[in-house]
């Protein structure tokens, strides 16, 4: 089974800040992929960034950037120069395996609640 | 540029009502998924579907139903809203593999 952990319930963040995301993961599948994903107060989720288990360097996706520790089992998501409109939920997630049929889901974490300050 | 459309966006209905809640994607995707959602809270898988005629429950057990007719419609029932069914449907789409799920805007539904 998968499990996704994001420790950090809340950030404040002062705009134009770098910010780092954690979220650490189980698996015992060899082959996985990691997604970040934000959404607004509006409710839609938003795909960031990938990165995937044999990916040998980290996702960058213009300002978002995966560090991504296979050893320590870590994906946090790195934003640089922070902006108002980053305020937001994000989640962390991880591609498993539903059934034999070879189907995928995502296991969510807990996500993180972000807020750059003016 | 959404390509996957949740209906309503919106709805309160009293209890005991049946509701349907209606997904549809235009980018031909075979997996598609059904999450909820409470406030703030992380997503909880509670219906998958790899194909027309293929569906499975998720993780979290759901009083809902759904059907997988046609490849580009998605939708989920309830036969009898209860104030426990209040909360955030979001459906989503994918290629598989290494592709991310597209997600449509989410219904938002309320039980009275």
């Amino acid at each position: 089974a998968q499990k996704i952990t994001q420790t950090q319930p809340g950030m404040f963040v002062q705009e134009k800040e770098a910010v780092t995301l954690d979220c650490t993961y189980d698996t015992s599948d060899p082959s996985y992929g990691l997604f970040w994903y934000k959404q607004p107060s509006s409710g839609e989720m938003i795909f960031l960034i990938y990165q995937g288990s044999y990916d040998q360097q980290n996702a960058t996706e213009g300002r978002y950037s995966l560090n991504f520790q296979k050893a320590r089992k870590s994906a946090n998501l790195v934003i640089s120069a922070s902006q108002l409109g980053d305020s937001a939920m994000y989640f962390c997630a991880m591609r498993g395996i539903i059934s034999n049929f070879g189907n995928e889901k995502l296991t969510f974490g807990t996500g993180t609640r972000l807020t750059i300050i003016p | 540029e959404a390509d996957i459309y949740q209906t309503p966006r919106y709805l309160v209905i009293g209890t005991g009502k049946k509701i349907t809640l209606e997904c549809s994607q235009t980018m031909g995707h075979d997996k598609m998924y059904w999450y909820q959602q409470d406030p703030g809270m992380e997503l909880h898988l509670i219906h998958y579907s790899y194909g027309v005629n293929s569906t499975e429950k998720g993780d979290l057990s759901s009083e809902s139903t759904v059907s997988r007719i046609r490849t580009e419609h998605f939708p989920l029932t309830l036969e009898s809203a209860r104030p426990s069914h209040t909360s955030q449907y979001l459906c989503a789409s994918s290629r598989g593999g290494n592709s991310p799920l597209h997600f449509g805007n989410g219904t938002r539904l309320t039980v009275t």
